[in-house]
């Protein structure tokens, strides 16, 4: 069974910085790219970044781009995502998502995600 | 960026009954939608993709078409479980944007 488990949410000040984790099990986890998705309270998804399987192919949305680094330790089933100078609008539930075909960029779906970390950005 | 305009917002129905879901991408984007079932409190869920491939695991009351702009998720005989949030999302292009989400509520 496919398992994602986020982890390191909290409350944080802004201006900050917080790495968050998702620990992945049943699957191969190095031979599939992998997604950072968040939600803010109430409010729908959002997609901000996405992982190569071997961690060389990075993207963000512009929203995050040179503020978060998404990352992969494929020997600890991981992905980790480095989140600096974190604002109030950076609150949210932060999903980790994997992709449906494989290890690289693809148009194509997320087919399983975690149940989330929340993220508090206090101003 | 391409935008994704779910409609309704919000559909009340009943179990039993039929509900479409409408999705509409700002630009051609062939096949390339996928739709997510989120009920509160948990992560999302893969129901359809490419328009329409169910994902494995999936009822077949679930059921999704279109192509170009404008996508439907069909569901049929609708369950308790399927009280939720759907949402589309376009997998034409980065980012990969959501719509803003139909609620299906009693």
């Amino acid at each position: 069974e496919v398992q994602l488990l986020e982890s390191g949410g909290g409350l944080i000040q802004a201006g900050e910085s917080l790495r968050i984790s998702c620990a992945a099990s049943g699957f191969t986890f190095s031979d599939y790219a992998m997604n950072w998705v968040r939600q803010a309270p109430g409010k729908g998804l959002e997609w901000i970044s996405f992982v190569s399987s071997g961690g060389v192919r990075t993207y963000y949305a512009d929203s995050v781009k040179d503020r978060f680094t998404i990352s992969r330790d494929n020997s600890k089933n991981t992905v980790y995502l480095q989140m600096d100078r974190l604002r109030a609008e950076d609150t949210a539930i932060y999903y980790c998502a994997k992709d449906r075909l494989g290890p690289t960029f693809s148009y194509d779906a997320f087919d399983y995600w975690g149940q989330g970390t929340l993220v508090t950005v206090s101003s | 960026d391409i935008q994704m305009t779910q409609s309704p917002s919000s559909v009340s129905a009943s179990v039993g009954d039929r509900v479409t879901l409408t999705c509409r991408a700002s630009q051609d984007i062939a096949i390339w939608v996928t739709w997510y079932q989120q009920r509160p409190g948990e992560g999302p869920k893969l129901l359809i993709y490419r328009a329409s491939v169910l994902h494995s695991g999936v009822p077949a009351r679930f059921s999704g078409s279109g192509s170009g702009t404008d996508f439907t998720l069909t569901i049929t005989n609708l369950q308790p479980d399927d009280f939720a949030t759907y949402y589309c999302q376009q997998a034409n292009s980065l980012p990969r944007t959501f719509g803003q989400g139909t609620k299906v509520e009693i």
